[in-house]
């Protein structure tokens, strides 16, 4: 079965604190991955995805198949971080997507 | 980035009325749309894939006749409510996509339904 899991429901950190936002999937063919994020009042957009290897915001995640899992991470987080990040799998012609990590970073 | 628009933000209706969502693409043209429901402090629940011109194709568990979707058009797709209850009442969110990068959606902001 294709599913994505984002173990965690709430991160907090403080300003300047390492991030690391978990995501672990399952799926049977070769995967496709993203992270979507939502800032507060706003609409659900892409942050990055794991093809093109980019570093978004300072975010990057890497996708690991051996442990299935595309874990984002931030060397420093800042307090306009603090938002929903939902991690996101490509099935045929569509997403799948967790059940999202609210991030909140205190100053 | 691509900009979809919904209408309405927000609708009120009472038990047993019909209500239509309105998806569109402001600037570029969306060959696949999607569905999307949100539940309180839950994930996006995609509910039905549409593209241009032919029948949606709706997850397991989404009555067709009761969510009935439309896309006319390139740039338009409608979700209609019909006969809508209570238990209707949550976050309904449009995605749109191209024709190459189908897996790169742009959401549109959501339409907050409550069914009195």
């Amino acid at each position: 079965a294709q599913r994505v899991t984002q173990p965690e429901k709430l991160l907090s950190v403080f300003k300047g604190a390492p991030v690391e936002l978990k995501c672990n999937y399952s799926y049977s063919g070769s995967p496709e991955l993203f992270w979507y994020v939502q800032y507060s009042r706003q609409r659900l957009q892409l942050l990055l995805r794991h093809i093109s290897r980019e570093s978004i915001k300072g975010f990057t995640a890497d996708l690991n198949k051996g442990e299935t899992s595309f874990h984002l991470k931030k060397p420093f987080a800042q307090e306009e971080d603090s938002a929903m990040y939902y991690c996101a799998l490509t099935a045929t012609d569509k997403l799948i997507f967790g059940t999202g990590t609210r991030l909140q970073v205190f100053p | 980035g691509a900009v979809v628009s919904q209408h309405p933000s927000r609708v009120i209706c009472k038990s047993g009325t019909s209500v239509k969502i309105e998806c569109r693409s402001l600037d570029f043209q969306a060959t696949t749309m999607f569905w999307y429901r949100q539940f309180p402090k839950k994930s996006l629940m995609l509910m039905a894939t549409s593209n241009e011109g032919s029948k949606a194709t709706y997850e397991q568990g989404v009555e067709k006749d009761k969510f009935l979707i439309n896309h006319a058009s390139l740039t338009l797709s409608t979700l209609t409510v019909t006969s809508a209850h209570p238990e209707d009442s949550s976050f309904y969110i449009c995605s749109a996509s191209g024709r190459e990068d189908w897996y790169e959606q742009f959401f549109g902001p959501g339409t907050r339904l409550t069914v009195l």
